[in-house]
């Protein structure tokens, strides 16, 4: 696609519920990177993919965060039992190689009520 | 342990000055610094990249300074207008971190007509 898509862009949910969040890369993009990002702070790593692998998920909060791009494209992020300091903006990005430029989607605001 | 620093205060100048942002960065070895923008409510949007091995970069208004000694990198804009007005994030990428960039949690910059 032209650019980096992501969806919802908003997500309210309830504390224990599960979520799934989505990201369409940039479709010559073998990288994709997931980040979580809180208000004035900068992204912060959650993990990353070179097409389907994921050689890193070592910023994962905890292992009730999970994510996949089981065809080296979309990829998702899947918050299980989610609680409320999981509130954040998730911002996924994408790049031809790992190293090289990203570019972010426009995030998903996710607000556990 | 690894940190990478940006004034948390935002800088405001008047239009027509130049704007220079620091980014401060301990224990990495790095591979290369990006500055990104990123305006209210959008993802970050890369600006430029600098290599270890490189001293400046120049693009339009833009200027990137890398000092390896120092540990730092500092950002300019030339001839500042109201537009620029945005948060400015520096990322590292490291040598053995996969290169996947770490950011800094931006700093703000108001530029008053």
């Amino acid at each position: 696609g032209a650019g980096v898509s992501q969806s919802p862009r908003y997500k309210v949910t309830k504390r224990g519920q599960d979520v799934t969040l989505r990201c369409d890369p940039i479709s010559s993009h073998a990288t994709l990177y997931w980040y979580q990002q809180a208000l004035g702070q900068g992204p912060e790593f959650l993990t990353y993919f070179n097409y389907e692998a994921q050689p890193d998920k070592s910023g994962l909060p905890s292992d009730r965060f999970s994510a996949e791009r089981p065809e080296g494209s979309i990829s998702t992020l899947t918050i299980q039992r989610t609680e409320q300091r999981d509130s954040a903006m998730y911002r996924c990005a994408s790049s031809k190689d790992s190293g090289e430029t990203q570019y972010f989607g426009p995030g998903t605001r996710l607000l556990v009520l | 342990s690894q940190k990478i620093e940006q004034n948390s205060e935002a800088l405001n100048i008047q239009e027509g000055k130049t704007a220079t942002l620091t980014c401060n960065y301990t224990n990495y070895s790095p591979a290369y610094l990006q500055w990104y923008r990123q305006d209210p409510g959008r993802g970050p949007v890369f600006l430029l990249l600098i290599r270890e091995n490189e001293k400046e970069k120049r693009k339009e208004r833009l200027k990137v300074t890398f000092d390896t000694t120092l540990k730092q990198s500092l950002f300019h804009i030339t001839a500042s207008q109201p537009a620029d007005s945005a948060t400015y994030l520096c990322a590292l990428g490291a040598v053995g971190g996969s290169y996947i960039p770490t950011f800094g949690r931006g700093t703000s910059l108001i530029v008053h007509p």
